[in-house]
């Protein structure tokens, strides 16, 4: 199975901070990666998908990069909506595996 | 508008069985490859299975923790996908979600249910 790895697993920021997430996996999957922001007792929410793209109506604060091995998740100019977890999850070869999370915090 | 309705989540005791449902609607749920993904409370996000659509001869694929316990199944004339789990751990306690993911052209579909709990505990 490919794993993912993300770090940092927390982070504290500032509204109008920039901030990046990184997504390792343990082999290539292309840009067949997903980002996701869950809030607590929701279901999670598509943010980019294939690594790069904007999922529809996401703000274009979000922004993704990378393939093969190696991605990040940035949000520029964070917003107080923006506190929340965040995961990766690869798409290339089933079994599908997610990061083990992200979680955004308020300094 | 895409929604996808689980039930039949609840209590169960060790080494018991249960029957979760997805009821879809708002697409054309013969085609499409429906998943489940499952979140313990205060934990990540675990990819449960799959199972495709009847062109891609309905094939399924698990997660290594619940192969050979967990069955996805799906009947396309009411619209519902099943998540048969048999030989129930305490760690399989979770909400189960229910989701569908397709690209569509250049863009991507992705809908998950609401969720449903299941608790394993004697």
């Amino acid at each position: 199975d490919i794993q993912m790895t993300q770090s940092p697993s927390s982070l504290s920021a500032s509204v109008g901070d920039r901030v990046s997430i990184t997504c390792r996996a343990s082999q290539s999957i292309s840009s067949n990666l997903n980002w996701y922001q869950q809030k607590p007792g929701k279901a999670p929410k598509l943010l980019m998908y294939t690594a790069s793209s904007l999922q529809s109506g996401v703000p274009s604060r979000f922004s993704g990069s990378g393939s093969g091995t190696d991605f990040t998740l940035t949000i520029s100019n964070l917003q107080p909506e923006d506190f929340a977890a965040y995961y990766c999850q690869q798409t290339y070869i089933t079994p599908w595996t997610f990061g083990q999370g992200t979680k955004v915090e308020i300094k | 508008e895409v929604q996808l309705v689980e039930s039949g989540g609840g209590l169960v005791q060790p080494g018991g069985s249960l029957k979760l449902s997805c009821a879809a609607s708002g697409f054309t749920f013969s085609g499409s490859s429906m998943h489940w993904v499952r979140q313990s409370s205060g934990k990540g996000l675990e990819w449960v299975g799959r199972i495709r659509s009847k062109t891609n001869n309905y094939a399924t694929a698990y997660a290594a923790s619940v192969k050979g316990r967990f069955t996805i199944s799906r009947d396309d004339s009411e619209n519902t996908a099943y998540l048969q789990m048999n030989s129930l751990k305490t760690e399989d306690t979770a909400m189960y979600y229910c989701t569908r993911h397709s690209m569509a052209g250049s863009s991507y579909r992705d809908n998950w249910g609401q969720g449903t709990l299941v608790t394993v505990s004697s």
